[in-house]
């Protein structure tokens, strides 16, 4: 199993940045997958989730600004991340739901994202 | 929310040695409780699921206790390898994390 998250970078406060974690090395199409992000510092907040049909949940601290999907064709997961706040300034990991149960079992290096001005 | 709070914040011990860590949760979350390894610059490891099982690949000197509210990691005989931040989960209700647990060699 790999995780490879991208996309990363400096942005500026109110705009936008997409996500992206491709994976390899299992059936993408069969497993729920995460979003979860660890500001400088800080510990690990959860912020999104997307069953293996899709379905999606996300954080309060998030809901309405960040979108999940996923590209099951592509074996991709993406975060489509708007109007961002100096807040969401953390690194952002990819995880696969376990198999069974609702905990992560792998997870990716992890990107950053900066949002200041 | 359920609150999970880790102790201590930072550990130092021998090689050898055996250690605890703790994970403490603010109401009860039955087994549903993970641990993690995540080394400096690495992707979070899964160690132990559902409060005592231990992940395929996971050297058998890691163990997990504990159900409700109070949990375990029980590194049985300290490695140089293992030093590293540890972390919980608690994926009872939503998904909530420890603070950590730095561990280092004494």
């Amino acid at each position: 199993v790999q995780l490879v998250e991208s996309g990363g970078g400096l942005v500026q406060p109110g705009k936008s940045l997409k996500l992206s974690c491709s994976a390899s090395g299992f059936t993408f199409s069969s497993y729920g997958m995460h979003w979860i992000r660890q500001a400088p510092g800080k510990g690990l907040d959860w912020v999104a989730y997307i069953s293996s049909s899709s379905g999606t949940v996300y954080a309060d601290a998030v809901k309405g600004r960040f979108t999940i999907s996923r590209d099951n064709a592509k074996n991709t997961l993406y975060l489509q991340l708007n109007s961002l706040k100096s807040e969401d300034t953390a690194i952002y990991y990819c995880a696969r739901k376990g198999d069974p149960g609702y905990y992560f079992d792998y997870w990716g290096q992890g990107v950053m994202v900066t949002v200041s001005s | 929310d359920i609150q999970m709070t880790q102790s201590p914040s930072f550990l130092s011990a021998s090689v050898g040695d055996r250690v605890t860590l703790s994970c403490k949760a603010s109401q009860n979350i039955n087994k549903y409780l993970a641990w993690y390894q995540q080394k400096l610059g690495e992707a979070p490891k899964l160690l132990i699921y559902n409060a005592n099982s231990l992940q395929t690949g996971i050297p058998s000197r890691f163990s997990g206790s504990g159900s409700g509210t109070d949990f375990t990691l029980t590194i049985s005989s300290l490695q140089p390898e293992d030093v590293a931040t540890y972390f919980c989960l608690q994926h009872n209700s939503w998904w909530t994390f420890g603070g950590g647990t730095k561990l280092e060699l004494k």
